[in-house]
Formats: structure tokens, C-alpha cells, sequence
């Protein structure tokens, strides 16, 4: 089984509106942390957001937020008011075990956004 | 301050050809890893290093050897390059200390064919 599901390969959503991409996870462990990176087609990885199991609340990160639902086990990141810059490929990804641990992230497939005009 | 450094960016490999691909991170950081990335998919995690003198499998090891004799350079080696080894490849670091903000920076990435 998948540990981290993307259910949109690829979305295309107007300039302005707000956007919400699917993340929903698979794990046993009490602690994990789940992640939000940034892939514009230049390549590189960038790090949006990051919420912790035993956080309380939502992550936000300026436009950035990260409705968390832990018992769904859904890790959705939400772009307020986007623009043209946010088009790249977002991709959901999960740390399993205390923050301290040494373990690699695992990713979704992730999702191609495209911002129209 | 170049936080995570990559060499080469590119490379073209002959079936068999070996290779080394050196990460390099300027930020003291304690964990290391190499992950890669093929069309259509998320990263997977290749070896990994939790200090200078230290590696582990991760999950799609074979074919693949690392080593970390300095702190800051994290070199992934490849015997004899194979076509299903064209990829990109993605090295990685962070802090390795237990705190919630404590995430992983990466690289700029290598792009890798192998013919």
C-alpha cells in the first residue's frame, strides 16, 4: 500500500483563486511529520510547509496553510490567492518515527499545478 | 553561504561505466542522503548517513554504494551504470536534531542517462 497518496495528477486552477491540493497518508507510527515541497520546472525542490502528528493546530506558512485532518488521515495543502509563480509540481511527503530520527522522507507521486491567466 | 551543492549537473554514462556524484552541504548538518527521482514519480530514498563515517540502505539501495568521510560531502558511487539507473538524483541534508522544524534541504539535483 501506498504510504502517501496524490489522487490529482494535475490540476488547472484560475489566477487569484485559492487552491487545495489532496495529500492523505499511511502509517502506524504515533509520530511522523508530513511535508509540503515545491518542484518549479527548473528542478529544484522547495521546502513550503512542514505539521507534526501532536501539533494542535494548522500549519501556516504566508500563503501556505495545511489542513490537517489527523483522523482522516489527510494532509491537505491549501494556496490562498495564487499566482502565475505557482505553477510547478507539489509534493506531499511524510517522516515517519520522533523528529529526531534519521529516517528519509517518503513522497507522493505529486501533483502538476497550473496557474491560468 | 551555498547550503547544498551538487557535481556534476549533468552526465551521460555507457552501460557499465562507474561514476561518482559528490553532495556537498556548507550548514553543518548531520544527516545525509540520496535520493532519485524517475518521470512521473516522488523521490525514493536511496542510502542515507546520520554522521561522518556512517551510511544505511534506504529504500531502493541496490547498484548503488555511498560514503561520507568528511561532514560535509556525501559521495553516491555507481559501479556499473545501468539503464535503469537514469534518473535524476537528489542529494539531501538536515540538522538531526529533534525538533519539528528540523526539515530536509536539497540540492540542486544531477541529471543522470545512462546509454
Amino acid at each position: 500500500a501506498q504510504k502517501i497518496t496524490q489522487t490529482q495528477p494535475g490540476m488547472f486552477v484560475q489566477e487569484k483563486e485559492a487552491v487545495t491540493l489532496d495529500c492523505t497518508y499511511d502509517t502506524s507510527d504515533p509520530s511522523y511529520g508530513l511535508f509540503w515541497y515545491k518542484q518549479p520546472s527548473s528542478g529544484e525542490m522547495i521546502f513550503l510547509i512542514y505539521q507534526g502528528s501532536y501539533d494542535q493546530q494548522n500549519a501556516t506558512e504566508g500563503r501556505y496553510s495545511l489542513n490537517f485532518q489527523k483522523a482522516r488521515k489527510s494532509a491537505n495543502l491549501v494556496i490562498s490567492a495564487s499566482q502565475l509563480g505557482d505553477s510547478a509540481m507539489y509534493f506531499c511527503a511524510m517522516r515517519e518515527g520522533p523528529g529526531g530520527g534519521a529516517d528519509g522522507l517518503t513522497f507522493g507521486k505529486g501533483t502538476h499545478l497550473i496557474i491560468q491567466p | 553561504n551555498a547550503g547544498v551543492t551538487q557535481t556534476p549537473k549533468f552526465r551521460v554514462l555507457k552501460t557499465g561505466q562507474s561514476m561518482t556524484l559528490l553532495c556537498a552541504q556548507d550548514m553543518n548538518h548531520e544527516y545525509m542522503y540520496w535520493y532519485r527521482q524517475d518521470p512521473g514519480m516522488g523521490l525514493r530514498l536511496i542510502h542515507y548517513s546520520v554522521g561522518e563515517g556512517t551510511t544505511a540502505k534506504g529504500e531502493v539501495p541496490d547498484g548503488y554504494n555511498v560514503s561520507r568521510l568528511k561532514k560535509q560531502n556525501f559521495l553516491l558511487g555507481l559501479e556499473s551504470a545501468a539503464p535503469s539507473q537514469t534518473s535524476v538524483y537528489f542529494c539531501a541534508s538536515r540538522l538531526g536534531v529533534a525538533t519539528s522544524t528540523d526539515t530536509q534541504y536539497f540540492g540542486p539535483g544531477t541529471r543522470l542517462t545512462v546509454l
